[in-house]
């Protein structure tokens, strides 16, 4: 069974584009987290979905950021306009409710280079 | 001016020697921990949880300790092997089963391996 699968891998654009990444969760899966990593602030959780619908997105960083799950197999994180201080690895996990396990999967990152 | 970046702790061990990895959780509300592996370039990679009704939960080669007491978590890891360089995550969640889905990630520890 495939893992998470995030896109692109890296991601390199300038200051003031638009920058989509997307994210296919597990097959089954119920749950979607958006997290960010960087040097100073460690992995923090962006916002997260329950079956297509978001739940908390109070980790979001400003109405710059906007994330969407048109389906249970898709997710996009967008950020309009970019920013040097976007710069990170952003990573895309999920989750299923059922099945006795609270684990979250993730996938490889996307890292996103603001110039 | 120069930006500064979470310092990671840093343990060291031989090859074949058991690796002991601590972390202090800070929400005594918490009830459900977990640990992930983090190679360089990868995603966070699970690799054991514990609920808080446990004090302890074995794996293959892993052990985690939970004292609830001092709000404190271990990961043990039998017979350190060079595949076991990472860093290692402990995370915290309250309220998983049924809906809840924060998990809380602390700053990490880097596992090095020496042959």
């Amino acid at each position: 069974d495939a893992g998470v699968i995030q896109s692109p891998r890296h991601e390199v654009t300038e200051m003031g584009q638009e920058v989509t990444l997307r994210c296919k969760p597990i097959s089954g899966h119920d749950y979607l987290f958006w997290y960010r990593q960087t040097m100073m602030r460690g992995l923090e959780l962006l916002i997260y979905f329950n079956n297509n619908v978001p739940i908390d997105d109070s980790g979001m960083p400003e109405d710059r950021f906007s994330a969407k799950m048109p389906n249970a197999s898709f997710s996009t994180l967008k950020i309009q306009p970019s920013e040097p201080r976007d710069s990170a690895v952003y990573f895309c996990a999920s989750r299923r409710l059922a099945g006795g396990t609270d684990t979250q999967y993730f996938g490889p990152g996307t890292r996103l280079t603001v110039l | 001016g120069e930006s500064v970046g979470l310092h990671l702790p840093t343990l060291s061990v031989q090859e074949g020697d058991n690796s002991i990895i601590n972390c202090a959780y800070s929400n005594s509300a918490s009830d459900y921990f977990i640990w992930y592996k983090q190679e360089s370039g990868k995603g966070p990679q699970f690799i054991i949880d514990i609920r808080s009704n446990m004090d302890k939960r074995q794996g293959q080669r892993v052990t985690v300790l939970l004292n609830k007491t001092v709000k404190h978590l271990s990961l043990q890891i039998a017979a350190t092997q060079p595949g076991d360089s990472a860093v290692y995550f402990c995370a915290e969640g309250r309220g998983l089963t049924g809906g809840g889905n924060k998990l809380t990630f602390g700053t990490g520890t880097q596992l090095k391996v020496e042959l």
